[in-house]
């Protein structure tokens, strides 16, 4: 089993849409719970980053994390053609080592 | 300031051929990291250094070596390289820390063929 699970989509949704990104993990030993956006081509931007159980808004962006459940979503709110992109999510054990989701790759539709 | 560079950016190689990638940060982290990332398997650690003079391995260390002889440098050399080592490779750097959040900070990506 993977320790990090993330639905590879590809994810089509028309512009304005509201989305939703998920990912399930394994390891309770995890701290930090990250997503990053990547575009093509490019490498890994983080995006938002959160610690504890709950919710963390940034903008039209929404981390939510459910330790209890081992799952983590990110919400994009009024979603634009720009936000077009593959989102990772990750998480960091106690040795700083970062385990990274497979990516969902997203495509705003104007 | 530069943040985490790499070098080069783009290489074909032949089987069995060898070469060093070059990873490079100006922001004096402790932790560096060297990534593959393929398609459907988002990225997966080959190793790590937590500092100067050491190196550990991560989930996919097999065929490739690595050396941190200076904090700001990290390279990872293939000795014989094969197919299956046709990836984009990723470096990264950050603090460590347990009582709060480092940002690991990426590189542009290495696009490795291997024919």
């Amino acid at each position: 089993q993977k320790e990090v699970e993330q639905d590879p989509g590809p994810l089509s949704v028309p512009e304005g849409a509201i989305v939703s990104l998920n990912c399930t993990y394994s390891n309770s030993a995890f701290q930090y719970f990250m997503w990053y956006r990547q575009y093509s081509r490019k490498g890994p931007e983080l995006l938002m980053y959160t610690y504890s159980s709950g919710n963390k808004e940034d903008g039209r962006f929404t981390a939510q994390v459910d330790k209890s459940s081992k799952y983590i979503s990110l919400f994009i709110r009024d979603s634009q053609p720009s936000d077009s992109a593959t989102y990772l999510c990750a998480m960091s054990d106690p040795f700083n080592k970062f385990y990274f989701g497979s990516g969902t790759k997203l495509n705003v539709k104007p | 300031n530069a943040g985490v560079t790499q070098t080069p950016k783009f290489r074909v190689l032949k089987t069995g051929q060898s070469m060093t990638l070059l990873c490079a940060q100006d922001m004096n982290h402790e932790y560096m990291y060297w990534y593959r990332q393929d398609p459907g398997m988002g990225l997966r650690l080959i190793h790590y250094s937590v500092g100067e003079g050491t190196t550990a391995k991560g989930e996919v260390p097999d065929g490739y070596n690595v050396s941190r002889l200076k904090k700001q440098n990290f390279l990872l050399g293939l000795e014989s390289a094969a197919p299956s080592q046709t990836s984009v490779y990723f470096c990264a750097s950050t603090e460590p820390g347990t009582s709060a959040y480092n940002e690991q900070f990426f590189g542009p990506g290495t696009r490795l063929t291997v024919l």
